[in-house]
């Protein structure tokens, strides 16, 4: 099956710093990526949809200056907190949908951010 | 904009017992119903796809149904295990955007 990872897969930084999270299809190209946040015992909450060659489009309520979402090739995608505060702290998780799966997602393994 | 719930939030049953999740979306104007299983601290696994044109799937003990005219998908774990114990995740997809239900929590006892 098609694989998506995510680089990396936790990180701990400072209040007021900037962190820069990876996703990646392995194994075949995605125009289009996703980003979810997950807080601890809540579901899944989408930020926004990464374009390759384009903007991203951010949900309702997510701040784009501080999530900058980054769509630089076919297999990556990069979501960068900046600024980033306590709130900020999350489990951050990506998808790409495959074509040949009839556009099944397939989840990155996701990122757990702490911010001190 | 598209609603998704699941019912029950948690439940706790022996081992062997079969259950069943329930997933109920507001709008049936989807492309596909997944479901998902998510272990503590970890990502998500797909467990399976339903297709709009199709009823059902199945992938071993896991059977998943999708009524799209009542907006409800069911997920039947036949003889749980204690490995079993996770939390199922079902997602609607609106051409490729995903929204997630609020998740059932599972676990399963020896």
């Amino acid at each position: 099956g098609a694989v998506v990872s995510q680089h990396p897969s936790w990180v701990i930084c400072k209040s007021g710093t900037s962190v820069k999270i990876e996703c990646r299809s392995l194994d075949f190209q995605a125009t289009t990526m996703f980003w979810y946040r997950q807080f601890p015992k809540q579901s899944l909450m989408l930020m926004a949809t990464s374009n390759e060659g384009s903007k991203a489009t951010y949900e309702q309520g997510v701040e784009k200056d501080k999530f900058l979402i980054n769509h630089a090739s076919l297999t990556l995608s990069t979501l960068t907190v900046t600024s980033a505060h306590p709130e900020d702290s999350s489990f951050y998780i990506c998808s790409a949908p495959h074509r040949g799966g009839g556009y099944e997602q397939y989840f990155g393994p996701g990122t757990r951010l702490t911010v001190t | 904009k598209q609603e998704v719930t699941q019912i029950p939030a948690a439940l706790s049953v022996p081992e062997g017992e079969n259950l069943v999740l329930n997933c109920s979306f507001t709008d049936s104007a989807i492309y596909n119903l997944q479901w998902f299983r998510q272990d503590p601290g970890k990502g998500l696994t797909s467990l399976l796809l339903i297709q709009s044109s199709q009823r059902e799937q199945t992938s071993g003990r896991l059977n998943a149904s999708l009524d799209k005219s009542s907006g409800r998908s069911t997920l039947y774990i036949a003889a749980s295990q204690p490995g079993d114990s996770a939390t199922y995740l079902c997602a609607a997809t609106g051409f490729q955007k995903l929204v997630f239900g609020t998740g059932t929590r599972l676990l399963v006892s020896p």
